[in-house]
């Protein structure tokens, strides 16, 4: 049971990138997706979730417009797409499982990825 | 800024008791269960705390939570070296519909 982000990445600034977070050895649909960032020497930043059935995403108040949460069901893959990249997107951003059967007050995430270090750099 | 309070660090000698508060307010932790999470360098976060005090199954029981109205407590005792690494916890914040985080705290073995 795993999920498996891809890559580093170094973008230069006004580029997008697009991260995936594959699931491994559970039902993809019997969780919700979440996104989190944390940029250096800062705490976690809750950037939302997705439905990885119906494929509807949730976006935080300050990841609205340039953040876009998709989801492949043929790979059990979910994505995170950022556009207009700036110096200031630049984290590890992190995948993780929430339960779908449980209210947002009860969610836990008991299983995450590893990270994606994004850097945007002219 | 985080919206949960953590201190930075705490440090003590192998085999003694750590104590990580996490200060919220009845926006998130007063009304919402807390979950807590160890980060290891190089490794995925792992849940080691759900709905306050309920321990993870495989995790060993020196790792304990509670929780006291607007305040979380996490408690690791009989430290080891194996407990390096970096604490945080998290919960729903009704007011802002949004999952928070603490700032994290870095345990040290000394």
């Amino acid at each position: 049971v795993q999920l498996v982000q891809s890559g580093s990445e170094l973008k230069k600034p006004g580029a997008s990138v697009k991260i995936s977070c594959e699931a491994s050895g559970y039902n993809f649909h019997s969780h919700f997706m979440i996104w989190v960032r944390q940029a250096p020497g800062q705490g976690f930043e809750w950037m939302g979730w997705i439905n990885t059935i119906t494929g509807v995403p949730f976006y935080a108040q300050a990841f609205t417009g340039r953040f876009v949460f998709s989801v492949d069901t043929s790979v059990n893959t979910a994505y995170l797409q950022i556009s207009s990249l700036k110096a200031e997107d630049t984290a590890i951003y992190y995948c993780a499982r929430a339960p779908k059967w449980l209210e947002t007050d009860y969610w836990y995430f008991d299983l995450w990825g590893r990270g994606t270090q994004v850097t945007v750099s002219p | 800024q985080s919206v949960l309070t953590q201190p930075p660090s705490v440090s003590a000698a192998p085999g003694q008791t750590v104590t990580i508060s996490c200060s919220g307010s009845s926006s998130n932790i007063g009304r919402s269960y807390v979950s807590w999470y160890q980060h290891l360098p190089g490794t995925a976060p792992k849940l080691l705390i759900y709905d306050d005090d309920n321990v993870v199954s495989g995790i060993p029981d020196r790792f304990s939570g509670s929780k006291y109205g607007t305040s979380a407590t996490l408690d690791i005792t009989g430290l080891q070296t194996g407990d390096e690494g970096y604490y945080f916890c998290g919960t729903w914040d009704r007011d802002l519909s949004a999952r928070v985080f603490g700032g994290g705290t870095q345990v040290t073995v000394l």
